[in-house]
């Protein structure tokens, strides 16, 4: 595998249900970002961790969970989740600070339907 | 607070055409940082190029090329002669250099959905 992972890459899930999305990276960067990507909205950043440690909580409701075990993974666990959380969750990965600041490498997204 | 407007939500072309993608910005910053990325039907975003605030060069690099205007603050892509495969959604995003933890919040556009039609 190569670059940034995701999966699965579709999803759909009822709202009392408990699911997880999955990220991977093997790139050996060490910041990992979660994006939604909603159609009739820009994209969102949602969380973002840095050496595993979470660095920014961009206001996400608590039905989102985030969790970083390592540098390489990166783990979205949903529930009681509303219909208008279906969107594409993106998740990216950079190195911080590096040679190429910001630059970010997305993995394809878990399209999400929340029925 | 910063802010990325793609007034154009949508672009088609034929191809061969040259096709010129918006982006105006605003930021309270003076060190910022300016990107844009290439969304394929596929769904990943692909880095396409980014410039800091301090380096007002255009850039060229095959069909593509970016022109940087703070005066305007505007970062323009430019597609030359466009092929079929240059068909998908383009964002603009702006991020400041705040480092807050070690990290950077972007802010992007709402993306411009080009379509060459062969």
């Amino acid at each position: 595998e190569t670059g940034v992972t995701q999966t699965p890459r579709h999803l759909v899930m009822g709202m009392t249900n408990k699911k997880s999305l999955k990220c991977e990276q093997h790139l050996g960067h060490n910041a990992m970002y979660w994006y939604k990507q909603s159609a009739k909205k820009p994209l969102e950043l949602m969380f973002v961790y840095n050496f595993k440690e979470q660095t920014e909580n961009n206001s996400v409701p608590s039905r989102f969970s985030p969790e970083c075990p390592n540098s390489s993974h990166l783990f979205l666990h949903l529930h009681t989740l509303q219909p208008e959380d279906s969107a594409l969750y993106l998740c990216a990965s950079s190195q911080e600070p590096g040679e190429n600041y910001n630059e970010q490498f997305f993995g394809p997204g878990t399209r999400l339907t929340v029925l | 607070a910063q802010k990325v407007t793609q007034a154009q939500t949508e672009i088609s072309v034929v191809e061969k055409e040259d096709v010129t993608l918006d982006c105006v910005y605003e930021t309270r910053d003076t060190t910022y940082y300016l990107f844009w990325y290439k969304q394929p039907p596929s769904g990943e975003l692909v880095f396409l190029i980014r410039r800091n605030s301090f380096d007002e060069q255009n850039e060229i690099s095959g069909r593509y090329s970016w022109n940087f205007q703070k005066s305007t603050s505007s970062f323009n892509f430019t597609i030359t002669a466009s092929q079929v495969v240059d068909s998908a959604v383009y964002f603009c995003a702006l991020s400041e250099a705040i480092l807050s933890g070690g990290s950077y919040i972007p802010t992007f556009g709402r993306g411009t959905s080009l379509i060459v039609h062969p």
